[in-house]
């Protein structure tokens, strides 16, 4: 699986977009991008993925770039409770491997 | 759904003690995954499952840790003996397939502390 870079930690204002970026710039064509975060003593939530096409949920949006190099997680408006470590994952999409490998990913601090 | 459920939340145990941990996988998902999370190692791939057959354990750290499947809604990871070394919080999640548009969902984890 290709490997992500993120920026060790982030902060951001409470009711301002949160915009997470993430490198992987060996990314292969069949690869998807996953973000997961993770709040202090859980266990990890997912929060979207996507290939090429921009993607949004009800939790966040997704852009990818053109060439699929690099990525960026938004959050809309940041809350306290948005205050967690996101990861950036690179997946094959199908295949006959399931597996998630996590990196260090990014601390987000939500301040008031 | 109630989620993934892990059993026990916590585990206290003396260096040498058998240590078992549980998990009840999201009823009807075919995938099941274990992870072990430490400061200095992050989040680890120990084993997955598929349809309750081991796919690949080549994250289980040594001979001492052995994980099983018995049927579609439950695991267990086993260590034994253990060692201070395998304090961490384990966790373990479940999909419904090998997709890409089936995440993973985790359970809330069970924190070791081997004395």
């Amino acid at each position: 699986d290709a490997k992500t870079t993120q920026p060790p930690s982030m902060d951001c204002a409470e009711g301002r977009a949160a915009n997470l970026p993430c490198n992987h710039s060996t990314i292969s064509g069949n690869e998807y991008v996953y973000w997961y975060r993770q709040i202090h003593s859980q266990g990890p939530q997912y929060i979207i993925h996507g290939l090429k096409n921009n993607e949004t949920n009800e939790m966040a949006s997704l852009i990818i770039t053109e060439d699929r190099k690099s990525s960026t997680l938004i959050l809309p408006h940041a809350t306290l409770r948005d205050t967690a470590v996101y990861y950036c994952i690179v997946r094959f999409g199908s295949g006959n491997t399931g597996k998630l490998i996590f990196g260090q990913g990014t601390t987000l601090q939500v301040k008031p | 759904d109630a989620g993934v459920i892990q059993s026990p939340r916590h585990e206290v145990t003396e260096m040498g003690q058998e240590v078992t941990l549980r998990c009840k996988p999201i009823s009807g998902h075919d995938y099941l995954f274990w992870y072990r999370q430490t400061m200095m190692r992050g989040l680890e791939l120990l084993i997955y499952f598929n349809n309750n057959v081991p796919i690949d354990d080549s994250g289980m750290p040594e001979d001492r840790f052995s994980a099983k499947m018995p049927n579609a809604s439950f695991s267990t990871l086993k260590i034994q003996p253990s060692e201070p070394r395998d304090s961490a919080v384990y966790f373990c999640a479940s999909s419904l397939r090998d997709r890409h548009n089936s995440p993973l969902h985790f359970g809330n984890g069970t924190r070791l502390t081997v004395t």
